[in-house]
C-alpha cells in the first residue's frame, strides 16, 4: 500500500500559470513532508519542506499548504516557468527518524511558453 | 564543501552476473547514508540505511546487499543479477544522528540488466 500518494500524475501548464501537485498520506506518525525536484537524469534535490504543526510554507514562487486533519498537502508553483518542467516527488518522515523518507510516485510538470 | 560521487555512472550487465556500485562522501564527518532505487519514471525506493560504519539495515528485500567499509563509503552489491535490478541507483546523505530532514542526493548509477 503505498503510504505517499501524490496526483495528478502528469501535469502541464502554460509559462506564467500556477501548477498544482497534490499528496496525500496515511500514516499519522509522519510530520516532516519535504518536496524534491528532478531532473532527467540527475538526483533529486530538496525544493522545499513543511512540519506538520505549521500549514504553509512558502520559498519564492514555491507554497506548500498543508492539511493535518485531512492528511493532505499541495505544492503550489505560481509564475511557472519552462525551467520548472521536472518530475516533483512528495516524500514524508517521523520526526528524529534517521532511517529515511518515504516517496510518493512523483507528478511530472511541463511548463510550456 | 560536501560532495558525493557514485560509481560508474553507467553499467550494462548480463543476468546472472555480479555488481557492486560505490558511492563516496567527502567534507561530513559520520553521516548517514542511504541507497535508493528507482525504475525509469518511478518512485524512489528505499534499499538500504546505515548509521555508523559496519552497521546496515535493509528496507526492502531485492536480493541486493549493502556494506560499509569506511566512514564515507557506501557499497552496493550482489552475487547474481536480476532483469529486474535495471534501473537508476542512487546513494543519499544525511546529517548524522538527525533525522532524514533532507536527504542529499548522487547523481546516480544507471544500471541495465540485459
Amino acid at each position: 500500500q503505498q503510504q505517499v500518494r501524490q496526483s495528478p500524475q502528469s501535469l502541464t501548464v502554460w509559462e506564467g500559470e500556477t501548477a498544482i501537485l497534490n499528496c496525500s498520506y496515511e500514516d499519522s506518525t509522519f510530520n516532516y513532508f519535504p518536496w524534491y525536484q528532478q531532473f532527467p537524469g540527475e538526483g533529486p534535490a530538496l525544493l522545499i519542506s513543511i512540519r506538520s504543526v505549521s500549514d504553509k510554507k512558502e520559498d519564492g514562487r514555491f507554497t506548500i499548504f498543508f492539511n493535518k486533519r485531512e492528511k493532505k498537502l499541495s505544492l503550489h508553483i505560481t509564475d511557472s516557468q519552462p525551467g520548472d518542467s521536472a518530475t516533483y516527488f512528495c516524500a514524508a518522515s517521523e520526526d528524529n527518524y534517521a532511517q529515511g523518507l518515504t516517496f510518493g510516485l512523483g507528478t511530472r510538470v511541463s511548463v510550456f511558453p | 564543501a560536501q560532495t558525493i560521487h557514485q560509481w560508474p555512472v553507467a553499467e550494462i550487465k548480463a543476468v546472472g552476473s555480479p555488481l557492486s556500485l560505490g558511492c563516496t562522501i567527502k567534507g561530513k564527518s559520520s553521516p548517514n547514508l542511504y541507497w535508493y532505487w528507482q525504475a525509469t519514471g518511478g518512485t524512489l525506493q528505499q534499499l538500504f540505511y546505515s548509521i555508523t560504519v559496519g552497521q546496515v539495515e535493509s528496507v526492502v528485500q531485492l536480493n541486493l546487499s549493502a556494506s560499509r567499509p569506511k566512514d564515507d563509503q557506501f557499497i552496493l552489491s550482489t552475487e547474481k543479477l536480476l532483469l529486474s535490478h535495471s534501473g537508476f541507483y542512487l546513494c543519499a546523505w544525511s546529517l548524522r544522528g538527525t533525522s532524514a530532514e533532507t536527504l542529499y542526493f548522487g547523481s546516480g548509477t544507471r544500471l541495465t540488466v540485459l
